[in-house]
């Protein structure tokens, strides 16, 4: 059992560059967020998704978007990038309502140059 | 919104001491839920405790426990008997259900903790 597997784990980008940021789980988990943690403080809710199809706005959506086409993968797009971004990118997922278990992918470290 | 306030940014403590980090939240919520998530230099986030707002008794996870005073919104984490794997970053997180269960966590900024041998 894989977990949340996210790729890549390293990335330097240049300013103005896209990329996607890819997260798969294989728990048949309903729920998925994307979060980025900047050098010293907590995770921030970038985006999430409820099931395949929906997904909704965190904290700090702007420059992000998101799509959920399966209930396995929940890719997270970064367009025309900036040095802002630079980050540590985790997607993390959750069974179902009810339950309170996250389980956390092992991170995308960003730097945009 | 919730908010969650970590004071300590660097602890440190000998190895097999007790060590106990502090959280404070705010919130004008009954319902919720606090976790105190465990972050290693491989950077996996990793869930060390959880308590439930509406039970009275605190939660305990073999060395880990916490001191949860509701009134005062303080969730602070002990750690017994403290080992050189115990070194990480510890965040406090807050979470509270909607009708659609949408629930999303808020971290405080973490406590670097530092297990000395």
């Amino acid at each position: 059992n894989a977990g949340v597997t996210q790729t890549p784990k390293f990335r330097i980008l240049k300013i103005g560059q896209s990329m996607t940021l890819q997260c798969t789980q294989d728990m048949n988990h309903n729920y998925m967020y994307w979060y980025r943690q900047d050098p010293g403080m907590g995770l921030k809710l970038i985006y999430y998704s409820v099931g395949a199809g929906i997904t909704d706005k965190g904290e700090v959506p702007n420059g992000y978007n998101v799509s959920r086409s399966t209930t396995e993968d929940f890719p997270l797009r970064l367009e025309l990038a900036a040095p802002s971004q630079t980050s540590v990118y985790f997607c993390a997922s959750r069974p179902r309502r009810g339950s309170y278990g996250y389980t956390f992918g092992s991170g995308t470290r960003l730097t945009v140059v | 919104a919730q908010t969650v306030t970590q004071s300590q940014p660097e602890m440190s403590v000998q190895e097999a001491e007790t060590v106990t980090l502090s959280c404070t939240y705010d919130t004008s919520e009954s319902n919720y839920y606090l976790f105190w998530y465990k972050q290693p230099p491989s950077r996996q986030m990793i869930l060390v405790i959880r308590q439930e707002a509406y039970k009275q008794q605190n939660a305990t996870e073999n060395r880990f426990s916490v001191n949860f005073q509701k009134a005062a919104k303080s969730f602070s984490l002990k750690i017994s008997d403290s080992q050189l794997g115990d070194t990480a970053m510890y965040f406090c997180a807050f979470m509270k259900p909607d009708d659609f269960g949408n629930e999303k966590l808020t971290f405080g900024t973490g406590t670097r903790l530092t297990i000395i041998p």
